[in-house]
C-alpha cells in the first residue's frame, strides 16, 4: 500500500525556519517525481515545488523561490522541504504528493495527510 | 502561468442529484486536466486524470469531459460521501495551477 506521511510542521515566528519531511512507503520511491502542495486556511490548493526522481532538478513557485528548498534522500525514501524566511502568508497545511507521468497524462495519484505550518509571533 | 477558473464556487444539492462542475483554463491545455476531491482534514484524492480517465477505485458515477480550455466534472447521482470540495488542476505546464475549488454542500 502506497503511503506518504508528512511531519515537521509546527508554530514558528516570522523569519524563522522549518524542515518538513515526507516518508514514503509501499512503492519504489526513487522512480517517482515528487511535489509539495499547500492549503492555506480558507483558500484553495497551491502548488509549491517539484523534484525529479534522482533529486538533480527542482522547480518552485515564485512565491517561495529563494526561500524554500526541496530535496530527497532516496536511500531513506524521504522527501524534504526546507523552509527559510517564513512569512505569515506561508501558514498552511503542506502536502507531499507522488506524480504519475505517462505520454498523455501527468497527475498526482497519491497524497499524504498533510502537516500544519503556522507562522505567527 | 495558466489560470484555472472553476464554477460555481459552491453549490447545494440533494442525494441523487446530478451535479456538474466546470473548469476553464486561460489557454489551451490539451487534455492535461485532473480533478481531485478533498474532505476537511484530509489530503486530496485523485478522481479523474487526463480530462476523462477514471482513477482506479473511484466510483463510476464520477466522469470528466472536455479538452482545450473547457472541462466538466459530472457526478451522475450524488451520494452522501460526495459532499466535499472539488479542485481542477492543469498539468500542461509548471507551475501546476489549481482552480479555486467548488464546495458541494447538502441541500
Amino acid at each position: 500500500e502506497v503511503q506518504l506521511v508528512e511531519s515537521g510542521g509546527g508554530l514558528v515566528q516570522p523569519g524563522g525556519s522549518l524542515r518538513l519531511s515526507c516518508a514514503a512507503s509501499g512503492f519504489t520511491f526513487s522512480s517517482y517525481w515528487m511535489h509539495w502542495v499547500r492549503h492555506a486556511p480558507g483558500k484553495g490548493l497551491v502548488w509549491i515545488s517539484r523534484i525529479n526522481s534522482d533529486g538533480s532538478s527542482t522547480n518552485y513557485a515564485d512565491s517561495v523561490k529563494g526561500r524554500f528548498t526541496m530535496s530527497r534522500d532516496n536511500a531513506k525514501d524521504t522527501l524534504y522541504l526546507q523552509m527559510n524566511s517564513l512569512r505569515a502568508e506561508d501558514t498552511a497545511v503542506y502536502y507531499c504528493a507522488r506524480a504519475e507521468y505517462s505520454s498523455s497524462s501527468r497527475h498526482f495519484d497519491y497524497w499524504g495527510q498533510g502537516t500544519l505550518v503556522t507562522v505567527s509571533s | 502561468d495558466i489560470q484555472m477558473t472553476q464554477s460555481p464556487s459552491s453549490l447545494s444539492a440533494s442525494v441523487g442529484d446530478r451535479v456538474t462542475i466546470t473548469c476553464r483554463a486561460s489557454q489551451s491545455i490539451s487534455s492535461y486536466l485532473n480533478w481531485y476531491q478533498q474532505k476537511p482534514g484530509k489530503g486530496p484524492i485523485l478522481l479523474i486524470y487526463a480530462a476523462s480517465s477514471l482513477q482506479s477505485g473511484v466510483p463510476s458515477r464520477f466522469s470528466g469531459s472536455g479538452s482545450g480550455t473547457d472541462f466538466i466534472l459530472t457526478i451522475s447521482s450524488l451520494q452522501p460521501e460526495d459532499f466535499a470540495t472539488y479542485y481542477c488542476q492543469q498539468s500542461y505546464s509548471t507551475p501546476r495551477t489549481f482552480g479555486q475549488g467548488t464546495k458541494v454542500e447538502i441541500k
